[in-house]
């Protein structure tokens, strides 16, 4: 069966440092990977997704970069945090166009 | 820009009780899902409809898919208190997910 993996789970970053975030999956080979940002309580905000290695499209103009360096790895980085980039970062992979799986999540605090 | 709206925003019944919530858009979906997710977790797949008019039962849940695929239902038959969380709908199309604000939903014992 499939597994998605996501590390951290939660992560307190000051103002200006950099971030990563990995997350990988098992079971699968060429899955489609997703990064969505969920604000409290709310729906998801599409980041970044990607169809194969080094191929990733962004939705949303921000400070925010992913990466694909292997098939079932999916990193999101940033080179300087802002306060706006605290919430729930998570990671999703999937085969089918209209069905996702998602991974436990990170929380992301910006001080 | 495909939008999806929840409703009811919050929902808070008694344990036993039924409910409905509702996913609508303007936009038609070639398929609709349904998730849940409890705090601080990533969102559980429950169902995903693809056929206009299309029902899906999962234990006491049922889904439903408008005929014209812009909206869907879900039905809670004698809720519990497991069933408390955050349901999300999704509509699929040639650009991925949409995602609903969702549905918050509390069962009291």
């Amino acid at each position: 069966s499939q597994t998605i993996h996501q590390w951290p789970a939660t992560l307190v970053q000051p103002v200006g440092s950099p971030l990563s975030l990995e997350c990988t999956v098992e079971g699968t080979s060429n899955p489609n990977l997703y990064w969505y940002r969920q604000a409290a309580g709310r729906g998801l905000q599409l980041l970044f997704y990607s169809v194969g290695i080094g191929q990733i499209s962004s939705e949303v103009p921000q400070n925010l970069s992913a990466s694909r360096p292997q098939d079932r790895q999916f990193i999101l980085s940033s080179k300087k945090l802002l306060l706006s980039d605290s919430g729930f970062y998570l990671c999703a992979w999937g085969q089918l166009p209209y069905e996702q799986y998602f991974g436990p999540g990170t929380r992301l605090t910006v001080t | 820009t495909q939008l999806l709206e929840q409703s009811p925003q919050f929902l808070s019944i008694q344990e036993g009780e039924n409910l409905t919530v509702y996913c609508n858009s303007s936009s038609v979906f070639s398929s609709l899902q349904w998730y849940r997710q409890e705090p601080g977790e990533g969102p559980v797949l429950l169902v995903t409809v693809v056929t206009g008019g299309e029902v899906k039962k999962l234990k006491r849940l049922t889904f439903q898919f408008g005929d014209a695929r812009k909206d869907s239902s879900l039905h809670i038959t004698a809720a519990q208190p497991g069933d408390t969380g955050l349901y999300l709908c999704a509509g699929g199309g040639a650009d991925g997910l949409t995602f609903g604000k969702g549905t918050h939903l509390i069962i009291q014992p």
